[in-house]
């Protein structure tokens, strides 16, 4: 168990509906960062939450959005589902801001049918 | 298991053999430098890291080298065994504040016993 939380494990929703992913960092990390993982498309980075304010965004499509809590979990809402937005979505956290290593959780496994 | 990827580099070695994993990194300026092994069915899990002010760095039987003049990273495991078989990235950070890491797209390592 690494410390990061994600729930849920598995989620199978419809083209054009909405869902919500769920992380809650390792005890005492204040970032959080999300990741999308696509067999075509490795690990891509989706966007870094700090404290509670959003401090990095990479490659996250405008249907998605992402916030962070006061206590500090976080949730990856993705809208308008499509076909391809099927994948391993995992969050991330660590420390401090910018520094080291982050630690994974096991992930959500998002199937868009 | 989930698959994370059909189209990976994929290096098979005997049990008790030695393995090299290579990385070719995008980023000059990057300066720090992680290895993360994912098991099927789970998340990225951290092994080694490097600076880029050194350019090797031993753990429990596994050693990073860097070669900052032609950006290539390897992970060399010892006396490989059939746990460590599992897909291999290799990830990047820049020297800015808002740098986050960056993903190769791995490489699969298949022990046989």
């Amino acid at each position: 168990d690494s410390g990061v939380t994600q729930t849920p494990k598995h989620l199978i929703t419809a083209t054009g509906q909405r869902v919500t992913l769920r992380c809650s960092p390792r005890s005492g990390d204040l970032s959080v960062y999300w990741y999308q993982q696509s067999l075509d498309q490795g690990l891509q980075f989706l966007i870094q939450y700090y404290n509670g304010e959003e401090r990095a965004k990479g490659n996250i499509l405008e249907r998605f959005s992402a916030q962070q809590f006061p206590d500090l979990h976080s949730e990856l809402n993705l809208s308008s589902l499509e076909l391809g937005d099927s994948a391993l979505y995992f969050c991330a956290s660590s420390p401090g801001p910018t520094g080291g290593g982050y630690t994974f959780g096991s992930g959500t496994r998002l199937t868009v049918v | 298991g989930e698959s994370v990827g059909l189209h990976l580099p994929t290096l098979s070695v005997q049990e008790g053999d030695n393995s090299i994993i290579n990385c070719a990194y995008s980023n000059s300026a990057s300066d720090y430098f992680i290895w993360y092994k994912q098991e099927s069915g789970k998340g990225p899990q951290f092994i080694i890291d490097i600076r880029s002010n050194m350019d090797k760095r031993q753990g429990q039987r596994v050693t990073v080298l860097l070669n900052k003049t032609v950006k290539h990273l390897s992970l060399q495991i010892a006396a490989t065994q059939p746990g460590d078989s599992a897909v291999y990235f290799c990830a990047e950070k820049g020297n800015s504040g808002y740098s986050t890491l960056t993903f190769g797209k791995g490489t699969m390592l298949l022990v046989s016993p």
